[in-house]
């Protein structure tokens, strides 16, 4: 089984430029999430879908950062314009519910982001 | 809300140490509770899991008890190596679904 699937691995632009990572969840699984990670401030949940409707966007950080899930395969999470503090790894996860399954998150290698 | 809480790292230990991470959570109802491992570099990997108390959670020599009692959910391991440096982070997700990570602990074994 193919697990989660992130794109692109590493993303560096220039400040202004719009950013557009990828996702394409496990097959089957119902939840999708997105996470940031900084030294600074760890792992944040930024929003989460549930039959690709957005469930909890209260972590996006501001207007600049969107995200869609226009079918079950497949997510986008957007940031435009970009700016250097939005530099971090981007991780998407998919899952069951955790009324399905023992509701573990299945996490995709992640997508770098560097905005110069 | 849910919370986890988690020890500060870095924590260094020798090699064939023992490990111990503790965590303790806040949660209504009656959570789920992971280990996640997070490799230099790499994604986040489940490493270990607890459905209900009393739970024993194992894997790679690792193991976590579900402790309802106290809230807890410590994990050990008897004799680390070099290859376990990495971060972990605790994580419960509860009835809303959402997945609640601690901070992480880093952890670095020393040959």
């Amino acid at each position: 089984d193919a697990g989660v699937i992130q794109s692109p691995r590493h993303e560096v632009t220039e400040m202004g430029q719009e950013v557009t990572l990828r996702c394409k969840p496990i097959s089957g699984h119902d939840y999708l999430f997105w996470y940031r990670q900084t030294m600074m401030r760890g792992l944040e949940l930024l929003i989460y879908f549930n039959n690709n409707v957005p469930i909890d966007d209260s972590g996006m950080p501001e207007d600049r950062f969107s995200a869609k899930m226009p079918n079950a395969s497949f997510s986008t999470l957007k940031i435009q314009p970009s700016e250097p503090r939005d530099s971090a790894v981007y991780f998407c996860a998919s899952s069951f519910s955790s009324g399905r399954s023992t509701g573990e998150l299945f996490f995709g290698e992640g997508s770098r982001l560097t905005v110069l | 809300g849910n919370s986890v809480t988690q020890m500060e790292g870095p924590v260094t230990l020798s090699e064939e140490a023992f490990l111990t991470i503790n965590c303790t959570y806040t949660a209504t109802g009656y959570p789920s509770l992971f280990w996640y491992v997070q490799y230099p570099g790499e994604g986040l990997q489940l490493l270990l899991k607890a459905t209900k108390a009393d739970d024993k959670g194992s894997n790679k020599g690792f193991e976590a008890t579900y402790r309802k009692e106290t809230t807890s959910f410590h994990l050990e391991k008897g004799s680390v190596q070099v290859s376990d440096s990495a971060v972990y982070f605790c994580a419960l997700r509860a009835a809303g679904n959402k997945l609640t990570f601690g901070g992480g602990t880093r952890v670095l074994v020393k040959p």
